[in-house]
């Protein structure tokens, strides 16, 4: 069954550390892959795409295959950080683009 | 340019009774979603649209839940005798199907309350 796992619920960091969320797929294919974020009274909003191989808000994820992971890294960690964030790869079918996002990891940046 | 918006931004309903949630997506978006995020539980895929294909209704918890999308457009979430346990936020998001970008847009969500 295509299942994504993110295995940690809650993680705290003090600013300044970095900060690791881990993200592991299991899907048919080759799916894209996005981090969303979510801060506290706002909408759920894209993060970054592994396709586009960018870093927001210094933000880095790398696709690995070999591990079907797509872990979401920050070497300095900020308090503006704090929010949940949620993985999500996306299979692409004929006429059919299924994305489905992991159960999330509330990051904590404490000062 | 008007993202994807939802109503009511809150309901509180008893017990047993029906509620009706909407979604209007982003204009010329062929795709929908409706997720449930509870505290403590994530999010929660419950149903996709997808231009006029037969809907994926996999994630919903129930038959108590059901939903339409009228015209390719807006989309009505039921719950049927709702129950405490379906209190939640209720979000809805919208996508192109174009590539390369899926990129999902989200509404703000409904919170549903049930006493």
């Amino acid at each position: 069954a295509q299942r994504v796992t993110q295995p940690e619920k809650l993680l705290s960091v003090f600013k300044g550390a970095p900060v690791e969320l881990k993200c592991n797929y299991s899907y048919s294919g080759s799916p894209e892959l996005f981090w969303y974020v979510q801060y506290s009274r706002q909408r759920l909003q894209l993060l970054l795409r592994h396709i586009s191989r960018e870093s927001i808000k210094g933000f880095t994820a790398d696709l690995n295959k070999g591990e079907t992971s797509f872990h979401l890294k920050k070497p300095f960690a900020q308090e503006e950080d704090s929010a949940m964030y949620y993985c999500a790869p996306l299979r692409i079918t004929y006429n059919n683009n299924d994305m489905r996002f992991g159960a999330g990891t509330r990051l904590t940046v404490k000062p | 340019g008007a993202g994807v918006s939802q109503s009511p931004s809150n309901k509180v309903t008893e017990k047993g009774k029906d509620v009706e949630l909407r979604c209007d997506p982003i204009s010329g978006h062929t795709a929908l979603y409706w997720y449930r995020q509870s505290l403590g539980q994530g999010l929660e895929f419950l149903i996709y649209f997808q231009g006029n294909s037969a809907p994926d209704k996999s994630g919903l918890p129930s038959d108590r839940f059901s939903a339409e999308r009228t015209g390719g457009s807006v989309s009505t979430l039921t719950i049927q005798r709702t129950q405490q346990e379906d209190s939640a936020v209720y979000l809805c998001a919208s996508s192109t199907d174009r590539g390369p970008s899926y990129e999902q847009y989200f509404g703000p969500g409904t919170r549903l309350t049930v006493t």
